[in-house]
């Protein structure tokens, strides 16, 4: 069964430098988005990205954050300047098209440490 | 008032059991409804999805949304060591193609053989 794959799985980087993390989508599907879970707490909705563009975005997206579809392929989360609190599992996830019956389907993360 | 409450458990239950998992919510717009299962380690994986109220089957999972109550559940039937993980509700205003999804906290459920 198709999957979305993320990499790296885990990524550990120093305060203040930038961090790309990569997501492939399920072939098919036309709606992706980022979402992010701090140890501990729920999972919560970062941006949406369909059709070249954000769709949707959280107060947490904010200008250190930034999402770019490089390739026909790729999808990925640039944070720029990256604090402590940044430290969570990211979560790439896509979708087929509007409509009922299609949901979103979740890669299995990257947990991202900030030192 | 927090918009998805899930108890986070843990749950513990003898295999063969029936797992009831619980959420309620407080914005009455949501129309869609989701489970996910989520192992150790692993990203959150599609159990049920269901629109608006009503019940849905699948294998020995069971989703149950009321809308009036605005409470939804998921009855696992005849439960396995293999169901040991964290369910995650989740619910959204549009369709879950286009609409950023609510999570609750999630419940640990352990399964013992």
């Amino acid at each position: 069964e198709p999957e979305v794959t993320q990499t790296p799985s885990h990524q550990v980087t120093q305060m203040g430098q930038e961090v790309i993390l990569r997501c492939v989508p399920i072939s098919n599907h036309l709606y992706f988005y980022w979402y992010r879970q701090i140890l501990g707490q729920k999972v919560e909705f970062l941006v949406s990205f369909y059709n070249n563009e954000i769709s949707e975005k959280s107060e947490i997206f904010d200008d250190q954050f930034s999402v770019e579809r490089p390739d026909g392929s790729n999808f990925t989360l640039k944070i720029r300047s990256t604090k402590l609190e940044d430290s969570a599992m990211y979560f790439c996830a896509s979708s087929k098209r509007v409509g009922q019956d299609q949901p979103q389907h979740f890669g299995d993360g990257t947990r991202l440490s900030i030192l | 008032q927090k918009e998805v409450e899930q108890d986070p458990g843990p749950l513990s239950v003898p295999e063969g059991a029936i797992v009831s998992l619980n959420c309620t919510y407080s914005n009455s717009a949501f129309q869609y409804f989701m489970w996910y299962r989520q192992y150790s380690r692993k990203g959150p994986e599609l159990l049920m999805y269901t629109y608006s109220s009503g019940n849905k089957e699948d294998g020995r999972f069971t989703a149950q949304v009321d809308k009036s109550s605005k409470y939804i559940s998921l009855f696992i039937r005849d439960s396995q060591p293999s169901d040991s993980a964290t369910y995650l509700c989740a619910m959204s205003l549009y369709g879950g193609s286009q609409g950023n999804l609510i999570f609750g906290k999630g419940t640990k459920l352990s399964v013992k053989p």
